[in-house]
């Protein structure tokens, strides 16, 4: 069974250009979650998907948004990024609610300069 | 709200010694409780989880974890740990009901010497 796909796994862009993440669940997962990794701060939530809607957000700037289709796969995007945005981004999906765990992707590393 | 304390950010250990990664929480609800693990350059992995029931939980690679309410603590344990053991472990709370999200610890940097 394949697990959680993220793509890219490297990134590196400038300030104040936009990005895109991608993320493919587990088949039949239906939750997709983003967070933020940094040294600084640890993992943080962004935002959580279910059935194309968000249900939840975290404390992040509308820099950050997100959205997920039919299919489940889910992507972010950040707009004019900051230095402070370099960072992990580790997308997680589950069956339903938490209660099974979160399978994780192995992240994509975003580097600003 | 939900906030996790990992209160070592490192633990050196030798090869084949026991080690236990302490981790406490505060939350207002009822919460499920995870650790996780992270290798360098990847994603987390699920080590163990608790749910409900028996307080003794035992997770993946020889590790076991005991969810102790009035202490509101969850500690990470193995007997005796290998040199492929060395990685971050996270430990991590999510609300049963409510918000599906994990809240994070700061996360524990395991080092095993030989």
């Amino acid at each position: 069974k394949a697990g959680v796909t993220q793509t890219p796994r490297y990134l590196i862009k400038t300030r104040g250009q936009q990005v895109t993440l991608s993320c493919s669940p587990i088949s039949g997962h239906r939750s997709v979650s983003w967070y933020q990794q940094t040294p600084g701060q640890g993992l943080q939530f962004l935002f959580e998907y279910f059935s194309e809607t968000q249900r939840n957000k975290g404390n992040f700037p509308g820099r950050f948004s997100g959205r997920q289709f039919s299919n489940s796969r889910s992507e972010m995007n950040v707009s004019t990024l900051e230095l402070g945005d370099s960072a992990l981004y580790l997308c997680a999906s589950s069956l339903s609610a938490g209660a099974g765990g979160y399978t994780f992707g192995s992240g994509t590393r975003l580097t600003v300069v | 709200a939900q906030s996790v304390t990992q209160l070592d950010s490192q633990v050196p250990v030798f090869e084949e010694a026991p080690v236990e990664l302490r981790c406490n929480y505060s939350s207002s609800v009822s919460v499920y409780l995870f650790w996780y693990v992270q290798y360098p350059n990847q994603g987390l992995q699920l080590l163990l989880k608790y749910l409900s029931g028996s307080t003794l939980v035992k997770g993946i690679n020889g590790f076991e974890a005991e969810f102790n309410k009035s202490q509101t603590s969850f500690h990470l344990r193995k007997p005796s740990v290998h040199i492929s053991d060395t990685a971050e472990y996270f430990c991590a709370v999510s609300e049963i009901q409510g918000a599906q999200k994990l809240v994070f610890g700061q996360g524990t940097r395991l080092t095993i010497n030989p």
